[in-house]
This record gives structure tokens, sequence and C-alpha cells, in this order.
């Protein structure tokens, strides 16, 4: 079974740029998470789906991230314009809930370098 | 903030047991202990989770005291491969997880 592939691995930008982070989740999970993680740190949580609902968005900065699935399969988070506080690794994890306590899957993150 | 408290880094010896404690002294009925490890450069990967229970798996084991207090995660027998990030982590069943620091493990040949 194939597990959760983000893409691309690695990204390098000037500030200012805008970005973009492409998740697709292991087949048939109805809910999706983007965390965001910075160095030395554990993940915290960006945005949480449920199908193509957005349930828990409080902690994306939305004046300048926005995520979007649509036909709840895959999904993209965007940084448009970028910071350099937004370096860090960008994972996203899938899971299907309903079945009882949730485990997550995550992959393998995208690291972001902002210059 | 993270309702768990874990120790920063801890050395194992490679054939060895590590065990990995954790206290959530504020934990509620309804919230389950989670573990996960992040290997470098990977994201985290599920262990183990318990709600009152002792559980065993074909990773590690969990031994959650009878007051819910604190819980250990045992390897039974640490690789090279074992050398990652451990995350103690509380929840409900349908909550997010939300990650503290984690306990560095080093497992030494």
């Amino acid at each position: 079974e194939a597990g959760v592939v983000q893409s691309p691995r690695y990204k390098i930008i000037e500030k200012k740029q805008p970005v973009a982070f492409w998740c697709n989740p292991i087949s048939g999970h109805n809910t999706l998470y983007w965390y965001l993680q910075n160095l030395g740190q554990g993940p915290e949580l960006l945005i949480r789906y449920e199908n193509e609902e957005a349930v828990d968005d409080s902690q994306l900065p939305k004046d300048r991230f926005s995520a979007e699935r649509l036909k709840g399969v895959d999904s993209t988070l965007k940084i448009q314009p970028a910071e350099l506080g937004d370096s860090a690794v960008y994972l996203c994890a899938s899971s299907l809930e309903g079945t009882g306590p949730g485990e997550q899957f995550f992959g393998p993150g995208t690291r972001l370098t902002v210059l | 903030d993270a309702k768990t408290t874990q120790p920063t880094s801890m050395d194992c010896a490679e054939g060895r047991a590590a065990n990995l404690p954790c206290n959530h002294s504020t934990i509620s009925g309804n919230e389950y202990v989670y573990w996960y490890r992040q290997i470098h450069s990977q994201g985290p990967q599920y262990i183990i989770h318990g709600l009152k229970n002792n559980e065993t798996n074909e990773m590690a084991s969990l031994i959650i005291t009878e007051d819910r207090k604190s819980s250990t995660l045992i390897l039974p027998h640490a690789t090279l491969r074992d050398t990652a990030v451990y995350y103690c982590i509380v929840r409900p069943s349908w909550g997010k997880l939300q990650f503290g620091a984690g306990t560095q493990v080093v497992v030494t040949p």
C-alpha cells in the first residue's frame, strides 16, 4: 500500500515569492492534515480536512497561507508571499476517521528554505 | 500547550530494552495516550496508543499507570534504527495531535 506522497521534497525560494506544496493521501482516507514543523520542535497543525471541508483551520495564517482539497482527495498548501520565517518542514498526514481512534499516517514532508 | 512531559533525551544500548517515560497528570477520562516517533528527515510514524489497559504490538509495549497520570513506552530490544525523537501525546479519539518537543533517543552499539 502506497503511503502519503508529498512533493516537492525540497524547495528553495526567495522571500516574497509564492510557493505551493502538494499532497496525495492514502487511498480511502477521508481526513487530511497539514502540519508545520520548525527545527527542533514537534509538528503543529495548520489545517484539517474532512473530505472536502476544512473543519479546523484556526492555526492557518490566512493572510498568506491558503489550502484546498479538491474532490476530497489531493490537497495543495500555498504560501503567498513567503517570508523568511516560513522556512520549515511542511508535513501532510491522512487518516480514516470514523472507525475508532484515528491513526495518522505522515508523508516525508517538504523542506522549505526562504532566502 | 502540550499536555505531556518527557525527558529531553535518552541513550540506550543496542539490544537492551528502552523505557521511555511520559507524564500526563492532567489527562481527561476520554483521552488516549498516543506514541509516535520521528526518524531524522522522515515524517512521524505511529507506534501505539492506549486508554487504560496496557497495550503491545509488534513495535512496542505501552504501560499506563492505574491513575493514568503517566505511562512508559517500552522498546523491548532496541536497534540502531530505533534512534529517533519519540513523542508522547494525549488526545480524545477524534481530536488533533498536539506534539511537544519529544524525547531524542539515541541507540548506541
